[in-house]
């Protein structure tokens, strides 16, 4: 069974940095495309970042762009999103998510959530 | 980058069908994806391309998409399917190719 547990959330200042982590099990975790999607309260879901397979095709939306890097450990079966000049509006639950293996189009895992504040 | 609009809430009364759409410029040709998620809990996928069901949901729900619109039905409602629905893309063509509308609050009455 796929699991997927978000840590690393918390109360940060504006300006200051973050760093996520999704620690995955039950699956090949190497073989599969990983994303960060997150929610701020009460609101919808918004696609954050995407990191392909092995790592070499990245996106990022343009909402963090230049602010968050997204980056994973294969052996530590690990994904981790650092997250600096944070912003008020960056304050949500961020998911990690899975991509459907074989279609890459649609999010099939998910995470828990872990709550990020970001307020003075 | 592609935008997709969908009325903040759905009210269907138990045993009755309730339709869920998602407008977006062209999306038939697009595939559409659905959401379910229930207050506190993760999104879990509900349909794919369109109307296809994951193992474990149940044939009630049923999706469809042509022109300008894409619809998740989900028939003989019951109290367990309140909940936020959101519809989802990829948008291929963009550098932001995932893309999500802005959610819908089924009410069961």
């Amino acid at each position: 069974e796929v699991h997927l547990v978000e840590s690393g959330g918390g109360l940060v200042q504006p300006g200051g940095s973050l760093r996520l982590s999704c620690e995955a099990s039950g699956f090949s975790f190497s073989s599969h495309e990983m994303n960060w999607v997150r929610q701020a309260p009460g609101k919808g879901l918004e696609w954050v970042s995407y990191i392909s397979s092995g790592g070499h095709t990245i996106y990022y939306a343009d909402s963090v762009k230049g602010r968050f890097n997204i980056s994973r450990d294969d052996a530590k079966h690990s994904l981790f999103l650092q997250m600096n000049s944070l912003r008020a509006d960056d304050t949500a639950v961020y998911y990690c998510a899975t991509l459907v293996a074989g279609r890459g189009i649609d999010f099939d895992s998910w995470g828990q959530g872990a709550l990020v504040t970001v307020s003075s | 980058s592609y935008v997709l609009t969908q009325p903040p809430s759905v009210s269907v009364a138990p045993g009755k069908t309730a339709r869920i759409t998602c407008g977006g410029n062209n999306v038939g040709s697009k595939s559409v994806h659905w959401y379910r998620q229930k207050p506190g809990q993760a999104p879990v996928l509900v349909i794919y391309y369109d109307s296809d069901r994951p193992s474990g949901i149940p044939e009630r729900f049923s999706g469809s998409n042509s022109g300008n619109t894409a619809t998740l039905t989900i028939s003989r409602v019951e109290a367990g399917d309140e909940a936020d629905y959101y519809c989802q893309v990829w948008d291929g063509g963009s550098d932001h190719p995932w893309v999500f509308g802005g959610g819908t609050k089924l009410t069961v009455l």
